[in-house]
């Protein structure tokens, strides 16, 4: 079945240091991918998405592209913040378009 | 954006007891809501999807008779956690599709989350 392989955490960063959260899918077909974020005591938001091979979903600095290839939508950043601290999840959409389905979740600690 | 609202937030209870969670589309009619629970440093695990009018639809393991859902409305889903058990203590999180279809655009949008404690 359809699932998300995300790296374990935690990360802990510097402020101003570049992050990488690795995720890798396996899916039927070309599924649209997603990062939410979970900051803490808050429910889940979108940060951004992709729904076709190729793809770059960008907001708030975080970047992913979509890459077929690899099967892979890993989250990058170039210069972290405190603020940036929080869980980071990746998903798919199953091909039915009913349902998400998330990864682990990874979580993100920057310090000043 | 679309605004979904869970309540409680928070909800500690006695084992045997049974406890519900109210997930409402505040701006929006959803014709359907979701249901999932995350357990502590794991992903969140989808339970059931929940259709405005109809039987939920159970993921495979998760107990109907234990978990009950009930849409009732175009805008309010409820989660009851039958004859609770230490082993429930979760939490649990709706999300709810605005309606009109999912397409290709993926967004769904969360609600706080509802964290149960079952002692």
């Amino acid at each position: 079945g359809d699932s998300v392989t995300q790296m374990e955490g935690p990360v802990t960063l510097s402020e101003e240091a570049f992050l990488t959260i690795n995720c890798t899918y396996t899916a039927t077909g070309y599924p649209s991918l997603f990062w939410y974020v979970q900051y803490p005591g808050e429910g889940l938001q979108l940060l951004l998405k992709a729904t076709k091979a190729d793809d770059k979903g960008s907001n708030k600095g975080f970047e992913a592209t979509y890459r077929k290839e690899t099967t892979s939508f890993h989250l990058e950043k170039g210069s972290v913040q405190v603020s940036d601290s929080a869980v980071y999840f990746c998903a798919l959409l199953n091909q039915a378009g009913t349902a998400l389905i998330f990864g682990k979740g990874t979580t993100l600690s920057v310090s000043s | 954006g679309a605004v979904v609202s869970q309540h409680p937030s928070r909800v500690i209870c006695k084992s045997g007891t049974s406890v519900k969670i109210e997930c409402r589309s505040l701006d929006f009619q959803a014709t359907t809501m979701f249901w999932y629970r995350q357990f502590p440093k794991q992903s969140l695990m989808l339970m059931a999807t929940s259709n405005e009018g109809s039987k939920a639809t159970y993921e495979q393991g998760v107990e109907k008779d234990k978990f009950l859902i009930n849409h009732a409305s175009l805008t309010l889903s409820t989660l009851t956690v039958t004859s609770a058990h230490p082993e429930d203590s979760s939490f649990y999180i709706c999300s709810a599709r605005v309606q009109g279809g999912f397409g290709n655009t993926g967004e769904l949008f969360f609600g706080e989350g509802s964290r149960l404690t079952v002692l």
